[in-house]
């Protein structure tokens, strides 16, 4: 079965410092992709970036960055030069490509704090 | 190019009504999917269309939800008899089939449901 586990369930930063959020994940399929999402008080989920299971590089996306090892089954979500709008829930999400399922497994988020 | 809407945004009911959900996805977007979230954790998918085809259903899905797609572009999420346990956000999302792990699910706004 797929899981998604993030230990941390709160984190604070301040105001144009890099942050990391933790995200490990458990399949057996080769094949899968990984999501990252900000969900901000209003509810609404923002994709912010994907990772390929097979891609060769960490993708990177403005100010977001994937830290993705797969040996690790780890793909920590890097935010730099933080803003008081990145202040939201962060979900890390899977996607396999096991059976005909097209849904995502999320985690239980990290609520991130931005501080002045 | 607008994004996935949702209505209600919020809906309060007495334990025992009906209630339905709608949601109209990103408009060449040609899979649609239903997540439940409850307070504190992440997003659980519940079920989705490809066209007008429901093509998985989750076991949260229990007989007195349904959902429906008719004509392959906006759905709607239909509790019969709701429970307290039915309160939650329920999110819709939308993506384009391409076929790889990259495929991205793009979520709207979501219905907040509170059963009294």
């Amino acid at each position: 079965a797929q899981k998604i586990t993030q230990t941390q369930p709160g984190m604070f930063v301040q105001e144009k410092e890099a942050v990391t959020l933790d995200c490990t994940y458990d399949t057996s399929d080769p094949s899968y992709g990984l999501f990252w999402y900000k969900q901000p008080s209003s509810g609404e989920m923002i994709f912010l970036i994907y990772q390929g299971s097979y891609d060769q590089q960490n993708a990177t996306e403005g100010r977001y960055s994937l830290n993705f090892q797969k040996a690790r089954k780890s793909a920590n979500l890097v935010i730099s030069a933080s803003q008081l709008g990145d202040s939201a829930m962060y979900f890390c999400a899977m996607r396999g490509r096991g059976g005909a399922t097209n849904k995502l497994i999320f985690g239980t988020g990290t609520l991130l704090a931005v501080q002045p | 190019d607008t994004g996935v809407s949702q209505n209600p945004r919020h809906k309060i009911t007495k334990r025992g009504q009906n209630v339905t959900f709608r949601c109209d996805p990103i408009s060449e977007h040609n899979r649609l999917y239903w997540y439940r979230q409850t307070l504190g954790q992440g997003p659980e998918f519940l079920t989705y269309f490809q066209n007008e085809a429901q093509l998985e259903k989750s076991r949260l899905l229990s007989d007195r939800f349904s959902a429906e797609r008719p004509k392959g572009s906006f759905s709607t999420l239909e509790i019969q008899r709701t429970e307290q346990g039915d309160s939650a956000m329920y999110l819709c999302a939308s993506s384009l089939r391409v076929g790889t792990d990259q495929e991205t699910q793009y979520f709207g706004p979501g219905t907040r449901l509170l059963v009294l």
